[in-house]
């Protein structure tokens, strides 16, 4: 199906471990973005990238990591993952060519970290 | 100071009401300004983009005033249906979205 997916849709992973979030897009966006959703926060920006193998920091990128080789993955590493990176992370997807136009969302993926 | 500010709510109004949300925001060199709407659990959707020259669709409403860098939602006759958080969003030049904490409605039957 055409879309934004994110896997897994729940994960539970304990401190230290290496966790990798999946995100796919069937659009072929320039334009994509790691979110994560906290109480009190809001959605706030982890990482974007504007192509393929173009990545940048957003306002909360300590402790995870991304990669763009192909415009439709986005993978998101948390490295040695702890308790505060206990969130709803959300990947989105954006058309370059015209500003103003809206981002996707994929369903997000609740990561607890124990 | 955060980039995007709303109204916090929540907002609790009957069935038929008119409500109206508020935004601020503190980069002016922001490009693009949306209303996203998340339901419960769920990934934020667009609502409608928002133009200076102001916009409707349908029940809603959006205002943006550059000099003042304020941005509005209005929603008239309010139904159950609109119950769900309205994030107000700032994009600037690289796309990447800025995201109010987000004003919670329910509208009460």
């Amino acid at each position: 199906d055409a879309g934004i997916t994110q896997s897994p849709r729940y994960k539970i992973t304990e401190t230290g471990r290496q966790v990798t979030l999946m995100c796919h897009q069937t659009w072929s966006h320039s334009y994509m973005f790691w979110y994560r959703q906290d109480l009190g926060h809001g959605l706030r920006l982890i990482y974007y990238s504007a192509a393929a193998d173009i990545t940048d920091k957003g306002e909360v990128p300590d402790g995870y990591v991304v990669s763009r080789s192909k415009t439709e993955n986005f993978p998101l590493t948390l490295e040695s993952a702890t308790r505060s990176q206990t969130s709803v992370y959300f990947c989105a997807s954006s058309e370059s060519r015209v500003r103003g136009t809206e981002a996707f969302f994929g369903q997000g993926t609740r990561l607890t970290v124990v | 100071r955060k980039e995007v500010e709303q109204d916090p709510g929540p907002f609790n109004v009957p069935e038929g009401a008119t409500v109206a949300f508020n935004c601020t925001y503190s980069n002016s060199a922001s490009q693009s300004f949306f209303w996203y709407r998340q339901d419960c659990r769920k990934e934020p959707k667009l609502l409608m983009s928002v133009y200076s020259s102001g916009n409707e669709d349908g029940r809603f409403t959006a205002q943006l005033n550059r000099a003042s860098q304020y941005i509005s939602l209005l929603i008239r006759d309010s139904k159950l249906s609109d119950s769900a958080t309205y994030l107000c969003v700032v994009a600037g030049s690289a796309r990447q979205l800025t995201f109010g904490s987000g004003t919670q409605l329910t509208v009460l039957p």
